[in-house]
């Protein structure tokens, strides 16, 4: 089983829709976990920390569920300029990564 | 703030040759970065964990006489891809962890593409 997993989309969906990717993680001794948004060929840029507790940036909403070892992003009212790879990673020191998930935001 | 850079961007060279990438932030210290290696429509693979001032942590089935990773101050390691091979062409990036980062947060390079011919 890979250390963190995502579906990888595509997610296809117009502008102004609310949607929600999920990451699952294996190993129990993670500590910290992020979301990193990554454009075609550039290098991801962090997005937002995940904490128990949630974590709001604007339109964007990170949990972590530790007892299920699961990690969400909820992106509301999406724009054409959220379409890019959201990759989830989290680790003890270093980051280990999924796949990434791919959303495309049309008009 | 946390500004990480890599040069070169693109390189391509001769099978056989060895290339150096640099990773430096700019305007923090890094006591911990981090190489990656990211092949097209794949997840970023870890290579290693670098320290500053001591030998580098390599991931399972990384070969470290082949990736030379070296962290000489707390603003630049270096990945030295030696006698390069067409299947070592990638996208590697390094990421880099503030000293005083409370959560653990990395900051990444933009990446140099390799290309071996």
């Amino acid at each position: 089983r890979k250390e963190v997993e995502q579906d990888p989309g595509p997610f296809n969906v117009p502008e102004g829709a609310t949607v929600a990717f999920n990451c699952t993680y294996s190993n129990s001794a993670s500590q910290s976990f992020f979301w990193y948004r990554q454009d075609c060929r550039k290098e991801p840029k962090l997005l937002m920390s995940v904490y128990s507790s949630g974590n709001e940036d604007g339109r964007f909403t990170a949990q972590l569920n530790r007892a299920s070892q699961y990690i969400s992003l909820l992106i509301r009212d999406s724009k054409l300029s959220d379409s890019a790879t959201y990759l989830c990673g989290g680790g003890r020191t270093a980051l280990i990564f999924g796949k990434g998930t791919t959303l495309s935001v049309s008009s | 703030g946390a500004v990480v850079s890599q040069h070169p961007s693109r390189v391509i060279c001769k099978s056989g040759t060895s290339v150096k990438i640099e990773c430096r932030s700019l305007d923090f210290q890094a006591t911990t970065m981090f190489w990656y290696r990211q092949f097209p429509k794949q997840s970023l693979m870890l290579m290693a964990t670098s320290n500053e001032g001591s030998k580098a942590t390599y991931e399972q089935g990384v070969e470290k006489d082949k990736f030379l990773i070296n962290h000489a101050s707390l603003t630049l390691s270096t990945l030295t891809v030696t006698s390069a091979h067409p299947e070592d062409s990638s996208f590697y990036i390094c990421s880099a962890r503030m000293r005083s980062a409370p959560n653990n947060e990395q900051f990444f390079g933009p990446g140099t593409r390799l290309t071996v011919l």
